[in-house]
């Protein structure tokens, strides 16, 4: 069945310092790719997505992009800031969607 | 616009009755899907539906069930609960398969 590995947490960062969370996938088929963040307190929100090979998302300043050969979808950001500290997650979606196990984000200022 | 409303927040039951979760979807919005949530399992595919129909489902028993009305909005109901049955559920919908989801709040479930 469908799977995705996410890099573990956690993971704590200084304040501007470049962020990579990687993300791998297996999936029958061409799902569309996804980044979810949940921040403290709060729900899960779509972050960024990414519907076919060598798509680019982008929002607030992270960016992934979609690697067929690979399979991979790792999220960066350039420079993080405190209030990016959250949990974030990589998801498949081909009908039903699949997550990973969310990396924990904390920015230090 | 309104976001995914899920009634109840809060619900504790026990062992062994039947509770049943609701989730107002996005206006337009018309796969609904429900997850389960924990902190050992993570994110827990439960089903999808899709115009009333049941598009996907996943690897939970019989007691876990669901429906969607015409008007999208969607119920999940639990039968027979177990302890293991604590979790928040939560709510997704989106305009379609393959689109992003947009989430609800989740309602957090004890058994006791």
């Amino acid at each position: 069945g469908d799977s995705v590995t996410q890099m573990e947490g956690p993971v704590t960062l200084s304040e501007e310092a470049f962020l990579t969370i990687n993300c791998t996938y297996t999936a029958t088929g061409y799902p569309s790719l996804f980044w979810y963040v949940q921040y403290p307190g709060e729900g899960l929100q779509l972050l960024l997505k990414a519907t076919k090979a060598d798509d680019k998302g982008s929002n607030k300043g992270f960016e992934a992009t979609y690697r067929k050969e690979t399979t991979s979808f790792h999220l960066e950001k350039g420079s993080v800031q405190v209030s990016d500290s959250a949990v974030y997650f990589c998801a498949l979606r081909a009908g039903k969607s699949t997550f990973g196990d969310g990396t924990t984000l904390t920015v230090k200022p | 616009k309104a976001g995914v409303t899920q009634t109840p927040r809060y619900l504790i039951k026990t062992r062994g009755q039947q509770v049943t979760l609701s989730c107002s979807p996005i206006s337009g919005h018309r796969s609904v899907s429900w997850y389960q949530q924990t902190p050992g399992q993570g994110l827990q595919f439960l089903f999808e539906y899709f115009s009333e129909t049941q598009r996907n489902k996943g690897n939970f028993p019989g007691r876990f069930s669901g429906r969607q009305f015409s008007n999208s909005r969607s119920e999940m109901n639990v039968s027979t609960l177990e302890l293991g049955d604590s979790a928040l559920y939560l709510c997704a919908s989106s305009f379609e398969s393959n689109y992003g989801y947009t989430f609800g709040s989740g309602t957090r479930l004890t058994v006791v």
